[in-house]
């Protein structure tokens, strides 16, 4: 079964920090562009950042350039996010998220920008 | 304020059809793939279109999606009690090199 698994949410103060992950199974990981996407409580999703298939790209959404940082495993099929200086309004479930490709009239790999694939997410709560 | 522009709620009785809108710019519709996703209350949320208009396995053909320029819609027909749920679009923008969603739209099934 595809399955994604996220864990390490939980309480923490105002300018902590926290390290979530996420564990895949049932497809090819490193075929796979991977991202995070946010959903503070009572409002709308929102993308956090993503990852390339080797690691060698990363985006950020602006908010959380420079404090929060993406990163993979491919052996072990697990996805990160090391989540520094956090704020009040990083309070949110945080979903895992798979990329969906296709191969281009060139073969080349191209992101459909989708994501077909979703953990149940882990609930980050910031406050003092 | 999100990038996407959704209107916040739509309803309309069971069996018959909504739509759904999506506003946006040069900088992301225009130029790339738009999904939607549909989330039901307290769950994670479920792709429903993507590549504009393809739906995956398993979506049924009541659901569909369109692109004109800057804009993009979700058509639902046939109505059930069972769509009632927030519906997002997304897709990439290549100003802000980032991934943006629309605010979600509520979908009352009256």
């Amino acid at each position: 079964e595809v399955q994604l698994v996220e864990s390490g949410g939980g309480l923490v103060q105002p300018g902590g920090s926290l390290r979530l992950s996420c564990a895949a199974s049932g497809f090819t990981f490193n075929n796979h562009w991977m991202s995070w996407v946010r959903q503070a409580p009572g409002k709308g999703l929102e993308w956090v950042a993503n990852i390339k298939q080797d690691g060698g790209e990363k985006f950020y959404v602006d908010s959380v350039k420079g404090r929060f940082t993406i990163s993979r495993d491919n052996p072990k099929k697990s996805l990160f996010l090391q989540m520094n200086s956090l704020r009040a309004e990083d309070t949110a479930v945080y979903y895992c998220a798979r990329d969906t490709y296709y191969f281009d009239f060139s073969g080349q790999y191209r992101r459909n920008d989708a994501f077909d694939i979703w953990g149940q997410g882990t609930v980050v709560t910031v406050s003092s | 304020q999100s990038v996407l522009t959704q209107p916040p709620s739509v309803s309309a009785a069971p069996g018959q059809k909504v739509t759904i809108s999506c506003s946006g710019s040069s900088s992301n519709i225009e130029n790339n793939f738009v999904s939607w996703y549909q989330q039901l209350p307290g769950t994670a949320p479920k792709l429903l279109i993507y590549d504009n208009n393809k739906r995956p396995s398993g979506i049924p053909d009541r659901f569909s999606g369109s692109k004109s320029g800057t804009s993009a819609s979700l058509g639902i027909t046939g109505l059930q009690t069972g769509d009632e749920a927030d519906y997002y679009c997304g897709t990439w923008d290549g100003s802000l090199s980032a991934g943006v969603f629309g605010g979600g739209t509520k979908l009352t099934v009256l």
